[in-house]
């Protein structure tokens, strides 16, 4: 059974800092990887999908690796702002579609 | 033009009751599923519907059914409700190896 797992659980940066969030699954048979967004109170928001063919996706300050023969990936989040200040999922789709178990971001301004 | 839309986005109801959460995509997509958020932010996946089929069925109880008057449709109906059935339902489409696309969430609160 994929497991999907996220380090840090929760992570506090001051404003301005480069960060990278990981995501890790014991199964490297997954197809897609996707990165998602989740305010308080909030639905899901789609940042990146990488897709079985790729290796990593960028959309302005957000960079997301897959390496699948580790089982990692990585989310890189440049030059932080407050309003990233969310909770960060990674999913990925074998079979089914695993979420991790998220990672807590709180930017200070 | 809300891609995939939940409804109700709010639901606070009775033990024993039973109640309905409509989901509709707009996206073309072939699949469509459930998922429950529980008190950690866990997300877990309940069912999922290809072109009418159920093709995923978790271990959930059988109070919970989903139904599917067509490809654009998932509902998701409970029966008996209980205290620990409350928690935040997604709702989420897909097409074939593209990504996800998530509603914004139906909290359920039994009382």
């Amino acid at each position: 059974k994929q497991e999907v797992t996220q380090i840090p659980a929760a992570l506090s940066v001051p404003e301005g800092e480069n960060l990278v969030l990981n995501c890790s699954f014991t199964d490297s048979a997954i197809y897609n990887l996707q990165w998602f967004r989740q305010d308080p109170g909030k639905g899901l928001t789609s940042l990146l999908l990488i897709q079985s063919s790729q290796r990593e996706q960028t959309s302005g300050r957000l960079n997301a690796s897959l390496d699948k023969s580790s089982g990692r990936s990585t989310l890189y989040i440049a030059a932080s702002q407050p309003g990233d200040s969310a909770t960060y999922l990674c999913a990925g789709t074998g079979n089914q579609f695993y979420f991790g178990t998220g990672t807590s971001l709180t930017v200070i301004p | 033009d809300t891609a995939v839309s939940q409804t109700p986005k709010y639901l606070v109801t009775q033990m024993g009751n039973d109640k309905s959460i409509k989901c509709e995509q707009n996206l073309g997509h072939d699949t469509m599923y459930w998922y429950k958020q529980d008190s950690k932010k866990f997300l877990k996946i309940m069912f999922s519907y290809n072109n009418k089929e159920l093709i995923i069925n978790e271990t959930v109880p059988n109070r919970f059914s989903p139904k599917s008057p067509d490809k654009a449709h998932l509902n998701l109906h409970i029966n008996s409700l209980e205290l620990g059935d409350s928690a935040v339902y997604f709702c989420a489409s897909s097409q074939d190896q593209y990504g996800y696309t998530f509603g914004s969430g139906t909290r359920l609160t039994v009382v």
